[in-house]
């Protein structure tokens, strides 16, 4: 069964503390792999996508890499407006109806 | 700007008071779907279409329809409401690349309950 594992549920971090958050997956055939900020109430804000193990993306403090298991989400000097829940989701290569197969999430505070 | 939106953002009804939450998009995609957000159990597909009068189901497509008409509009329909549909939903849209979609851009959310 397609699945994904995110870790830690909830981090809390010092202003300009660097940490990484985790994605594990299990799928059958990676198409992509999605990384999403999610702020309280509101929609999933698409921040990358990762194809291939040995990837990586980044923008702003933000670095997302990708190996044949997992992802990982590396924040640099955060600082408190990155507070939001990160999501990571993958999409199977098999699947032609595109559904995204998203994991619980990371809940991230940054305090100043 | 580019965006997805959604009417109503929140929702409160009775059971079985027949509702629609339409979905709109202008981005010209041709890929749009709904999802459901619920604690614990993350966001799972609800439908999904490929493109007008294409509609297929997704993981969790009990008590729901939809229609795609129009290729910027994705309404989702529930004929007959129960509170096991109280939830946050989300419409999402995306373009197709030799027929496949990818990264989805999500719209801003209705939350509705089911009294």
């Amino acid at each position: 069964e397609d699945q994904v594992t995110q870790s830690p549920e909830a981090l809390r971090l010092q202003e300009g503390e660097s940490s990484s958050l985790n994605c594990s997956y299990t799928v059958s055939g990676l198409r992509g792999l999605f990384w999403y900020r999610q702020d309280p109430g509101k929609g999933p804000e698409f921040l990358f996508t990762l194809y291939s193990a040995g990837e990586e993306k980044e923008k702003e403090r933000l670095k997302a890499t990708l190996t044949k298991k997992e992802s990982f989400l590396h924040i640099t000097a955060p600082k408190p407006e990155d507070s939001a829940t990160y999501l990571c989701a993958v999409q199977a290569l098999y699947n032609q109806g595109g559904k995204l197969i998203f994991g619980q999430g990371t809940e991230l505070s940054v305090k100043p | 700007e580019a965006q997805v939106t959604q009417n109503p953002r929140y929702l409160i009804t009775v059971t079985g008071k027949k509702l629609t939450v339409t979905c709109s998009q202008n981005m010209n995609h041709e890929y749009m779907s709904w999802y459901r957000q619920d604690p614990g159990l993350g966001l799972r597909q609800i439908y999904y279409s490929m493109n007008v009068e294409v509609t297929d189901k997704g993981d969790v497509p009990e008590g729901y329809k939809v229609s795609r008409k129009e290729k910027r509009n994705f309404p989702l329909i529930l004929e007959s409401p129960s509170p096991n549909q109280t939830s946050l939903y989300f419409c999402a849209s995306s373009p197709l690349r030799q027929g496949l979609s990818y990264e989805q851009y999500f719209g801003p959310g209705t939350r509705l309950t089911v009294t």
